[in-house]
């Protein structure tokens, strides 16, 4: 099966600070990759598309200088939350999809708690 | 751009009873629609999914029905068990991969 690991699972940073989700395809190349935020009992919300070697296209209403995005390879994406606030607190996960696929494959997510 | 509409958003179910959750989405052009489980604190986890060229899917307990000139398309969960408790989502795409989510359905099953 195709796996999507995605790290660090929990962090937990101070105001003001910048932090770096990794969303990586293990056993596949992943042409496109999504990030995706999912506050407490609300559903996930696509906040970026991704694809190696070019700019991330964001959805409306997501500050693209806040949260960059950097797709370096076929099998890494980054999301950096840059001066996270309390209110990035959200639990953040990545998906990932094989060329010529419709099914995307999912990271572990990464709970973010900014104090 | 596409709305997808979930209902309801909690559905309480007795041991061995059926469940249904039901979605409606805004693009024609949708294709594809899987379903997803997803336990507290844990990645969505694929259940079942249909394309735009099938009506109906099932496997085991777990069946999808799609119409699409309605624009609708629905999850049933036969013989529910107590495991089957979680929070489900539709999602829908016509675009390889690019999920648009449904508000959600906080499923209960209770013994």
């Amino acid at each position: 099966g195709a796996v999507v690991s995605q790290h660090p699972s929990r962090v937990i940073c101070k105001s003001g600070t910048s932090v770096k989700i990794e969303c990586r395809s293990l056993d596949f190349q992943a042409t496109t990759m999504f990030w995706y935020r999912q506050f407490p009992k609300q559903s996930l919300m696509l906040m970026a598309t991704s694809n190696e070697g070019s700019k991330a296209t964001y959805e409306q209403g997501v500050e693209k200088d806040k949260f960059l995005i950097n797709h370096a390879s076929l099998t890494l994406s980054t999301l950096t939350v840059t001066s996270a606030h309390p209110e990035d607190s959200s639990f953040y996960i990545c998906s990932a999809i094989r060329g010529g696929w419709t099914e995307a494959f999912f990271g572990q997510g990464t709970r973010l708690t900014v104090v | 751009g596409e709305n997808v509409e979930q209902h309801p958003s909690t559905l309480s179910v007795q041991e061995g009873d059926s469940a249904v959750i039901k979605c409606t989405y805004s693009d024609s052009a949708s294709n594809y629609f899987p379903w997803y489980k997803q336990e507290l604190g844990k990645r969505p986890q694929l259940i079942i999914d249909i394309r735009s060229n099938v009506g109906e899917k099932k496997d085991q307990r777990i069946a999808v029905t799609l119409n699409k000139t309605a624009k609708h398309f629905s999850l049933h969960i036969t013989e529910t068990q107590p495991e089957d408790s979680a929070v489900y989502f539709c999602a829908v795409t016509n675009q390889g991969g690019k999920l648009i989510f449904g508000q959600g359905t906080e499923l209960s099953v209770k013994p």
